[in-house]
């Protein structure tokens, strides 16, 4: 089957680092994706990963490992507005998006 | 950047009655849209694959006599539920997929927040 895992709830302090990790299980894989949700929000793209290493984009940096089937995504200097929902997605064999059930991220003052 | 719009933001019916939620790329062809469904506090659920001048394609568990996709033009997808219930109430949003066929090129709509009385 398909399994996409991810934290359900993680808690991090303004100005602080958080890492949100991400496994997998796909028939077929093309691509890692993590996308941003603000309440009530539709989605928003934050990053795609095809190749094993690290991206950095800003403040947001995410990770693939193939061979593991992991991922995470980095958020450096936290800011208030980065509360959301980050749901981590995979590309499947039939390049439909498998979804992840989202991590909850809350930021404290 | 590509970007869609979806109308209504919001939409509150009656049991029984028929909504139809638009979905528009507004400055790009998408020869496919994706409808999807989500609860609170769950994840993305895939509904159906919409094809420009085809059928959709519907996803295990999703009734396509109940919730018409109809994607008549390379900008326009539209959903229909037909004969809602309460337990139709979700957030229902659709992205669109640039003709290039990347999956990496999905863009989502703001979504449309359906509560059926």
């Amino acid at each position: 089957g398909q399994n996409i895992d991810q934290p359900t709830e993680m808690t991090a302090t303004e100005g602080a680092i958080v890492q949100i990790n991400c496994t997998y299980q796909t028939s077929g894989f093309n691509g890692l994706f993590w996308y941003q949700q603000h309440a009530g929000e539709a989605p928003t793209f934050l990053s795609y990963n095809v190749l094993d290493g690290l991206e950095e984009k800003g403040r947001f940096s995410s990770f693939l490992s193939r061979s593991k089937g992991y991922s995470y995504l980095l958020l450096k200097e936290l800011q208030m507005k980065d509360s959301a929902s980050y749901l981590c997605a995979v590309g499947d064999s039939n390049y439909q998006l498998i979804w992840g059930a989202g991590t909850k991220l809350i930021i404290k003052p | 950047g590509a970007v869609v719009s979806q109308h209504p933001s919001w939409v509150i019916c009656k049991s029984g009655t028929s909504v139809k939620i638009e979905c528009r790329s507004l400055d790009f062809q998408a020869t496919t849209m994706f409808w999807y469904r989500q609860f609170p506090k769950q994840s993305l659920m895939l509904m159906a694959t919409s094809n420009e001048g085809s059928k959709a394609t519907y996803e295990q568990g999703v009734e396509k006599d109940k919730f018409l996709i109809n994607h008549a033009s390379l900008t326009l997808s539209t959903l229909t539920v037909t004969s809602a219930h309460p337990e139709d109430s979700s957030f229902y949003i659709c992205s669109a997929r640039l003709p290039e066929g990347s999956v990496y090129e999905q863009y989502f709509g703001p979504g449309t927040r359906l509560t059926v009385t």
